[in-house]
């Protein structure tokens, strides 16, 4: 069966510093892999989507970069964190219609 | 430009009783519509789905109504229990692989 792995959980992390969140998926090969996020007010928000090793497509300009070395391994980035960066962190994946949820991420920036 | 909206913030319906969500959305090329069930530091969970070639899609207590003329979209669950409290996101989509979101509603079902 198919899963997805996301961690950390929770990560409180200065302003300034960086950042890397991962995400692997298991059970399926060639899915198309996304990073939301979820912030007060705002909904899920797409910030990068990929179809394939090495294709990224950002969605909005921002704080992030992602990237996915290998087929089902996806990763966000940010070489320094701002404040409004603070938010849940979800990667799903999907192959076909809808999507398959990460238990997402937690990331407090102080 | 927000293009999928729900614009109600939170709901709270009483137990047994039935709960209505409501999505609505702008853009006419939306063909698939999905709603996801959130609860706190979770990921959300697939619910329910419609494609726009139908105006009723029913899974148990839930049931997807989607009224295309009206670019409207709405969630019932009947009879609402305790742990439908949760957060409801509506999305739609006109790629096989890129859904909006709308920014969600708070449902609490109570006792």
């Amino acid at each position: 069966s198919q899963t997805i792995h996301q961690w950390p959980a929770t990560l409180v992390q200065p302003v300034g510093s960086p950042l890397s969140l991962e995400c692997t998926v298991e059970g399926t090969s060639n899915p198309n892999l996304y990073w939301y996020r979820q912030a007060a007010g705002r909904g899920l928000q797409l910030l990068f989507y990929s179809v394939g090793i090495g294709q990224i497509s950002s969605e909005v300009p921002q704080n992030l970069s992602a990237s996915r070395p290998q087929d089902r391994q996806f990763i966000l980035s940010s070489k320094k964190l701002l404040l409004s960066d603070s938010g849940f962190y979800l990667c799903a994946w999907s192959v076909g219609s809808g999507y398959t949820f990460g238990s997402g991420t937690r990331l407090t920036v102080v | 430009d927000q293009q999928v909206k729900q614009n109600s913030p939170s709901l709270s319906v009483q137990e047994g009783r039935i709960s209505i969500l409501n999505c609505d959305y702008t853009n006419s090329m939306f063909d698939y519509f999905l709603w996801y069930k959130k609860y706190p530091a979770e990921g959300p969970t697939f619910l329910i789905s419609i494609s726009s070639i139908k105006d009723k899609n029913e899974d148990g207590r839930f049931t997807v109504f989607l009224n295309k003329s009206a670019k409207h979209l709405s969630l019932h669950i009947v009879p609402s229990q305790p742990g439908d409290s949760a957060v409801y996101f509506c999305a739609a989509s006109s790629l096989p692989y890129k859904y909006i979101f709308g920014t969600g509603t708070r449902l609490k079902v109570l006792a």
